[in-house]
């Protein structure tokens, strides 16, 4: 079975400073790996992918990911948090083995303060 | 393009009655999954399907619930004798027969059962 865990119910962080959102996975063959973004009262949004290749993957609004699969860890950064960049994020994983099925975290709420 | 669709975007329903909701892919998608987020929880796996096939419905609850994808029209979820424990918002995603590795989601329908 997959899983993933979100260890942060909510993550506060000032303007302008970096922000990192958790997330650490677990399936039985290799993952892969994302991120998406959820603004009130909408759908979810797909920010980045891991797929295979470099272990840094940039995505969309400045932000990117890191794969460790030491640490089954997938861990979401930015360099300069944005007022706008408040929401719900949701990581998610997929068994390569396996068909479409993608697992999401329970999600972790960022709240950047002016 | 337009993107996933679904509607209604919100719907009351009152305890014993009868809900249905709609999802329509994106064009050329084939794959549709449905998603239901709690308040305070994360967004749990429901159902997949393929044109006329469900592939996995192991996140359904075992009565009253139902989904369908016909081969021609929205896909179709429906909830039967709908329960307090329903309100939820309902989202659905879709993906291209081609492996594109992430999902496309629908604005959700927001359920309040009364």
């Amino acid at each position: 079975a997959q899983s993933v865990a979100q260890p942060e119910d909510q993550v506060n962080v000032a303007e302008g400073n970096p922000l990192t959102v958790k997330c650490t996975y677990s399936v039985s063959g290799n993952p892969y790996l994302f991120w998406y973004v959820q603004y009130p009262n909408r759908g979810l949004q797909f920010l980045l992918k891991y797929i295979t290749g470099d272990n840094l993957v940039k995505g969309s609004y400045g932000f990117e990911a890191e794969f460790n699969k030491s640490q089954t860890s997938f861990h979401l950064k930015k360099p300069s948090a944005l007022v706008s960049d408040s929401a719900l994020y949701f990581c998610a994983v997929r068994d390569r083995g396996g068909y479409q099925k993608v697992t999401f975290g329970i999600g972790t709420k960022l709240q950047v303060i002016p | 393009n337009a993107g996933v669709m679904q509607n209604p975007r919100h719907l009351v329903r009152r305890r014993g009655q009868e809900a249905r909701l709609r999802c329509s892919p994106m064009k050329g998608h084939s794959h549709v999954y449905w998603y239901r987020q709690l308040p305070e929880e994360g967004l749990k796996f429901m159902v997949y399907l393929q044109k006329e096939n469900i592939i996995d419905e192991s996140g359904m609850p075992k009565e009253r619930f139902s989904a369908e994808f016909p081969k021609e029209g929205p896909s179709i979820l429906r909830i039967q004798q709908v329960v307090r424990g329903d309100s939820a918002a309902y989202f659905c995603a879709s993906s291209p027969p081609t492996d594109t590795y992430e999902q496309y989601f629908g604005p959700g329908t927001r359920l309040t059962v009364t």
